[in-house]
């Protein structure tokens, strides 16, 4: 079974870009969450996906960030015009829904993004 | 939410026990206890997750206290690989209320040759 995937791995770019990072979720995950963590700070919730709704995005830092989950599968995340205070690695978490969720959430490797 | 409090860092050697404790005195009936390990670079990988009494699978053991307002983490005999930061979670994640796993700080564990 292929695990959470996310692209790109790295990201530079200059402020006032825009950049678009992807997440594949576990195939059958109708879950799937975005989080972030900043140089030096915690892992920070940024929001969650129920299949193509989104369930909480009370994270989501400011109107910048804009999440879809077209059809229930994959997710993007752009960020536009990025800021030198969107650095940071984005991780993408996905799992299972309803009776099958055993509560384990599967992260992806993550996404590095540098705005210089 | 409840609220996790966990050391900062903490040191060992190869070969030895590592029980990491987790206090988290606001917990809730219905919240589970969760345990993540995250290398750097990495996302953080799910090791284990309670209720109460005591769990145990190939890689950890959890022991919740009756009172269940604290929790232990115990790594049998570390291994250099065993360096990462390990995370406590506490929430009604079972159930899916809680859409907002929060990840505290964790505790940075060092594993010495």
């Amino acid at each position: 079974e292929a695990g959470v995937t996310q692209f790109p791995s790295h990201s530079v770019i200059e402020k006032g870009q825009t950049v678009t990072l992807r997440c594949d979720p576990i195939s059958g995950h109708d879950n799937l969450y975005w989080y972030r963590r900043v140089m030096g700070k915690e892992i920070k919730f940024l929001l969650h996906f129920v299949k193509e709704s989104k369930q909480d995005e009370s994270g989501m830092p400011n109107n910048r960030f804009l999440a879809e989950r077209t059809g229930g599968t994959y997710s993007t995340l752009k960020v536009q015009p990025a800021e030198l205070e969107d650095s940071g690695v984005y991780f993408c978490a996905s799992s299972r829904e309803g009776s099958g969720n055993t509560g384990e959430l599967f992260f992806g490797e993550g996404s590095r993004l540098t705005v210089l | 939410l409840a609220k996790t409090t966990q050391p900062i860092s903490m040191d060992s050697y190869e070969g030895q026990e590592v029980n990491i404790t987790c206090s988290h005195n606001n917990i809730a009936t219905n919240d589970y206890i969760t345990w993540y390990q995250q290398f750097p670079s990495q996302g953080p990988r799910f090791i284990i997750q309670g209720y109460k009494t005591k769990v145990t699978n190939e890689v950890a053991s959890l022991f919740i206290p009756a009172d269940r307002k604290s929790s232990t983490l115990s790594l049998p005999r570390v291994s250099l690989s065993d360096t990462a930061v390990y995370y406590c979670l506490v929430g009604d994640m079972k159930m899916n209320r809680d859409d907002k796993i929060i990840f505290g700080k964790g505790t940075r564990l060092h594993i010495l040759p």
